[in-house]
């Protein structure tokens, strides 16, 4: 397999603040990462594809402007939630394509937002 | 977009029993990839799957490409309390760059 690690793992914050989560592709390098959110005892929804050296692309109803993606090297894609609000709290999850269509996940990032 | 339904959405069932999910697709995937998620963590690729008709086991875990490249089943035999959680199939297609994935099925085995 393929190791995929998330930083933090969870994060408390108050309402307001920004909070940036780190996704990394410890033994291979991906040029493409995708980030995605879960609600409890819900399906995995992605938010957005993220691509090395250009812009994220965005599914329909996220919005860029609030979740802002950066792919900035091969092994590293951030996700900032800015001015988070309690309706934000979520379980975020980014995973990286393996060459051969293999998507590994990292552990995910809980967000609790006060 | 590609949808994919995944069956059951739960299952119950007693250790020692043998377990099928199974995912269709109204569009053809050229890669059929099973995960299997515990509460609070990522999910886990089980096995992955790269030819119409490949049948490929993973110790008590089998799954196979449906010939039709629609669908995908996941078979665990012999359950055991440990294989508790949500199970996610994903269909992949290289020129689409993501995969689309199931709603889930979660597995609870009583001892």
């Amino acid at each position: 397999g393929a190791v995929v690690s998330q930083h933090p793992s969870w994060v408390i914050c108050k309402s307001g603040t920004s909070v940036k989560i780190e996704c990394r592709s410890l033994d291979f390098q991906a040029t493409t990462m995708f980030w995605y959110r879960q609600f409890p005892k819900q399906s995995l929804m992605l938010m957005a594809t993220s691509n090395e050296g250009s812009k994220a692309t965005y599914e329909q109803g996220v919005e860029k402007d609030k979740f802002l993606i950066n792919h900035a090297s091969l092994t590293l894609s951030t996700l900032t939630v800015t001015s988070a609000h309690p309706e934000d709290s979520s379980f975020y999850i980014c995973s990286a394509n393996k060459p051969g269509n293999e998507q590994f996940f990292g552990p995910g990032t809980r967000l609790t937002v006060l | 977009g590609q949808q994919l339904n995944q069956s059951p959405q739960s299952m119950f069932i007693q250790e020692g029993e043998d377990v099928s999910m199974n995912c269709t697709s109204s569009s053809i995937f050229n890669t059929w990839l099973w995960y299997k998620q515990d509460p609070g963590e990522g999910p886990v690729l089980l096995i992955a799957l790269y030819k119409a008709g490949e049948l490929t086991s993973n110790g008590r875990l089998t799954a196979q490409f449906g010939i039709t490249r629609k669908d995908s089943f996941l078979n665990i035999s012999a359950s055991i309390p440990s294989d508790v959680g949500i199970y996610f199939c994903a269909g992949h297609n290289t020129n689409a760059g993501k995969s689309t994935f199931g709603d889930g099925t979660t597995l609870t085995v009583k001892p």
